[in-house]
């Protein structure tokens, strides 16, 4: 079983729609959760920190439930650069981060 | 402030060669981590040193593989000799203190013809 379990997608959002989805982790020790964006051949770069009482950065709103080990992302307003693969990231031992996969969006005009 | 920077970006090499990658993180920050996506999986730890000293290396795939920092630097990830399976893009980052917010550089391709 993979540490952190996406889905794929693609998930194709009208421009100005509202997308939403999740991950499940499996490591129930993990202390700290992350929303990474990766574009095409760059580098991961950090979108939010997500807390447990949730928390809300602009657009983009992430929720955290410990008891289930799923984490959420709710983008609203997408925009043409929302588009992007999302990577669900939690901490192991150590600080070392746990990737899953990746969510790719895809906003259309 | 320069963020992570990795060399060099591309590498291809035949199996059998030895290559070394080489990752100089943020100035003053303590950890530095490698990871690793080969094609089509997801992003993997590969180790992470504090400062000069190996805190975790629980993610090398095997003894081919050899990763130093030196004077608690810079860093390398010599793969020596490499195969096929190796191929990917392998990541540096780096953070101030352990288990925070960790800064990535922009990867080296790694491709072994």
């Amino acid at each position: 079983r993979k540490e952190v379990e996406q889905d794929p997608g693609p998930f194709n959002v009208p421009e100005g729609a509202t997308v939403a989805f999740n991950c499940t982790y499996s490591n129930s020790a993990s202390q700290s959760f992350f929303w990474y964006r990766q574009d095409c051949r760059k580098e991961p770069k950090l979108l939010m920190s997500v807390y447990s009482s949730g928390n809300e950065d602009g657009r983009f709103t992430a929720q955290l439930n410990r008891a289930s080990q799923y984490i959420s992302l709710l983008i609203r307003d997408s925009k043409l650069s929302d588009s992007a693969t999302y990577l669900c990231v939690v901490t192991g031992g150590w600080g070392k981060l746990q990737f899953g996969a990746g969510t790719q969006v895809v906003v259309t005009p | 402030e320069a963020g992570v920077t990795q060399f060099p970006s591309h590498s291809v090499i035949e199996k059998g060669q030895t290559v070394t990658l080489r990752c100089d993180p943020i100035s003053g920050h303590d950890n530095l981590y490698w990871y690793r996506r080969v094609m089509g999986k997801e992003i993997k730890f590969l180790l992470h040193f504090v400062k000069e000293s190996k805190q975790d290396e629980s993610g090398m795939p095997n003894n081919r593989f050899l990763a130093e920092r030196t004077g608690g630097t810079y860093s390398t990830l010599k793969v020596q000799p490499a195969e096929l399976e190796d191929s990917g893009v392998y990541f540096c980052a780096s953070s101030q203190e352990t288990a925070v917010k960790q800064y990535f550089g922009p990867g080296t391709r790694l491709t072994v013809l």
